[in-house]
């Protein structure tokens, strides 16, 4: 199956700091969400992304699928951006399949 | 429509005890899905379901495991016997297939203690 891998895995940043998360996956797929989990565990809908680049206020988000990863880029950090960041793809299969997530935590 | 809705948020049971959680999809849904996360991991699949055939089951769900979605519109996962081993948070997506855009919106999630 489809294997997804996140870098770094923990971020500690200081407010203001910009910073950007990495998703690696090893084939094809039809499409690639980010998420933030959020203190009580919901997944947040950051980006639906299978290809191109979207903005979404501080934050945006890349995928180059012919090379088979997607980034995620935080800038202006704020303590509320703390938490776990999660990449899944959708691929042949048609179930998504997550990373392992990068733990950010940003300090005041 | 206000979301993938679960029930209950919070479970919290005896070992060897049946328990069954509840997920609404968003309406128009056709795809359901079944997570289960434990501390410090990204979820695992565990099954999914177009409409209301369930068309994939993960090596993880074992027998003592199962669900249902027997009108295509909301479903249930039935943990038989339960362990301590099942303590996770249980969380369900949705998704609209046969469409340009098959972004998946999860639910808050049921967290499942087993004492």
């Amino acid at each position: 199956g489809i294997q997804v891998e996140q870098s770094p895995p923990d971020l500690i940043l200081q407010e203001g700091a910009n910073s950007t998360l990495r998703c690696n996956f090893s084939d094809s797929v039809n499409n690639l969400q980010w998420f933030h989990q959020n203190p009580w565990g919901q997944l947040i809908n950051l980006f639906y992304i299978p290809s191109g680049t979207k903005q979404n206020g501080r934050l945006s988000a890349t995928t180059v699928a012919t090379e088979r990863y997607s980034l995620l880029y935080i800038s202006s950090s704020q303590t509320t951006d703390s938490g776990v960041y999660f990449c899944a793809v959708l691929g042949a299969t048609n179930k998504l399949i997550f990373g392992t997530g990068t733990l950010l935590a940003v300090q005041p | 429509d206000t979301g993938v809705s679960q029930n209950p948020r919070h479970k919290i049971t005896k070992r060897g005890q049946n328990v069954t959680f509840r997920c609404d999809p968003i309406s128009e849904h056709n795809r359901l899905y079944w997570y289960r996360q434990t501390l410090g991991q990204g979820p695992e699949f565990l099954t999914y379901f177009q409409n209301e055939a369930q068309l994939e089951k993960s090596r993880l769900l074992s027998d003592r495991f199962s669900a249902e979605r027997p009108k295509g519109s909301f479903s249930t996962l039935e943990i038989q016997r339960t362990e301590q081993g099942d303590s996770a948070m249980y969380l369900c997506a949705s998704s609209l297939l046969y469409s340009m855009n098959t972004e998946a919106f999860f639910g808050q999630g049921t967290r499942l203690t087993v004492v």
